[in-house]
């Protein structure tokens, strides 16, 4: 079945540690995004990545770091840097273009103590 | 002003009942307008995807684009318990630099 993949689904931390989301999609997608959610605030972006190798920063980038070595992964890591990281996160794929949906996966609930 | 305006509810029906959930929006180069299901602690769904003004019938949902009045809706007839989830619009176009814009959802409960 094609999809995208995230993992864990929850993922705790200790303050002061980075931590790495996992997204993988067999969708063959060229597009990839990474999304907070958090309740009442709806989807913001964090990252986005249109091709292999390049990425671009969504609205709160400050705080993450994303890669994109291959055209099926696109990991979020969230580093000490970000003052509230504790939030539900979802990676997303789409064909390159604004003329397809995003599709979505499960998410990733990172709880930060 | 939100690019994308979306009333967070929420919104208690009967089993059975038409439901209409809707959002505006101010950027007229959106062009491509979908609606998701997102149930508690799980991503959001594509349910509907249209381009431009129109309606799309799909089972039970029904998806309108006003483009005139930058209003799009969704339509769930014979509404049932499994319908509760949270519902958002999203929305792009050619001059939104790739990026999706989406409401900030409203919660819908079908009580049986």
């Amino acid at each position: 079945d094609g999809g995208i993949t995230q993992s864990p689904k929850y993922l705790f931390r200790k303050e002061g540690q980075n931590v790495t989301l996992s997204c993988e999609q067999n969708l063959n997608h060229d597009a990839m995004y990474w999304y907070r959610q958090d309740p009442g605030q709806g989807l913001r972006l964090i990252y986005y990545s249109q091709i292999v190798n390049d990425f671009q920063k969504g609205d709160i980038a400050e705080g993450y770091s994303v890669s994109r070595e291959k055209k099926e992964s696109f990991p979020l890591t969230v580093t000490s840097a970000q003052k509230n990281p504790t939030a539900f996160y979802l990676c997303a794929s789409s064909v390159t273009g604004f003329d397809s949906p995003l599709h979505f996966g499960n998410g990733t609930r990172l709880t930060v103590t | 002003q939100k690019e994308v305006e979306q009333d967070p509810g929420p919104l208690s029906v009967p089993e059975g009942a038409i439901v209409s959930l809707n959002c505006t929006y101010s950027n007229s180069a959106f062009q491509y307008f979908m609606w998701y299901r997102q149930y508690s602690r799980k991503g959001p769904e594509l349910l509907m995807y249209t381009y431009s003004s129109g309606n799309k019938e799909d089972g039970r949902f029904t998806a309108q684009v006003d483009k005139s009045s930058k209003y799009i809706s969704l339509f769930i007839r014979d509404s049932q318990p499994s319908d509760s989830a949270t519902y958002l619009c999203a929305m792009i176009g050619a001059g939104t630099g790739n990026q999706f814009y989406f409401g900030t959802g409203t919660s819908l409960t079908v009580i049986p």
